[in-house]
């Protein structure tokens, strides 16, 4: 079974453009979240999709992020206009169903993103 | 007061020490215990997961959970430079709501 994969690894933009980052999902898992790291920080949340849903995006730090999730598969998240303090690793994760047990969040391997 | 207090360390140990990992947590609301750990450029990856206070035991990794002081450690017996990681210990209120995440602990296990 593959894992979550993220899009790019890495990206190196100005402060002021646009960049869009990819999650695809482990197979089946419904529920998506997205979490960023920023510089010396802890991570953080940022949103959770379940299916193509937004179930709870109260830590979306601004209007400058959107995220979506076209037919509840792979999920876009884009940063128009970026600003330097959004450099960071932001991460991708996904869970199957809750099916009343615990429900694992596996974690992708992050997109490093560098706003100069 | 930030949800979750961990010491970021970092800790440098022998190949084969104990190790001790701690972390305390404000909210009481919290039902779900966890320990992450993460390698260097990678995601982190789900090493223990508890629900309840007291121990439990997976190989060389034991996580235990008080919830009377909300305070969380994960222990590493027999230590080995593949455990060398930053580790995080992570809480949820519900199973499937938002990861809240402590800012990690690096360890280096010294062949």
């Amino acid at each position: 079974e593959a894992g979550v994969t993220q899009f790019p690894s890495h990206s190196v933009i100005e402060k002021g453009q646009t960049v869009t980052l990819r999650c695809d999902p482990i197979s089946g898992h419904d529920n998506l979240y997205w979490y960023r790291r920023v510089m010396g920080k802890e991570i953080k949340f940022l949103l959770h999709f379940v299916k193509e849903s937004k179930q709870d995006e109260s830590g979306m730090p601004n209007n400058r992020f959107l995220a979506e999730r076209t037919g509840g598969t792979y999920s876009t998240l884009k940063v128009q206009p970026a600003e330097l303090e959004d450099s960071g690793v932001y991460f991708c994760a996904s869970s199957r169903e809750w099916d009343g047990r615990n429900n694992e969040q596996f974690f992708g391997p992050g997109t490093r993103l560098t706003v100069l | 007061q930030k949800e979750v207090e961990q010491d970021p360390g970092p800790l440098s140990v022998p190949e084969g020490a104990i190790v001790s990992l701690n972390c305390t947590y404000s909210n009481s609301a919290f039902q779900y215990f966890m320990w992450y750990r993460q390698y260097s450029r990678k995601g982190p990856e789900l090493l223990m997961y508890t629900y309840s206070s007291g121990n439990k035991e997976d190989g060389r990794f034991t996580a235990q959970v008080d919830k009377s002081s909300k305070y969380i450690s994960l222990f590493i017996r027999d230590s080995q430079p593949s455990d060398s990681a930053t580790y995080l210990c992570a809480i949820l209120k519900t199973s499937y709501d938002k990861v809240i995440f402590g800012p990690g602990t690096s360890l280096s296990v010294i062949p």
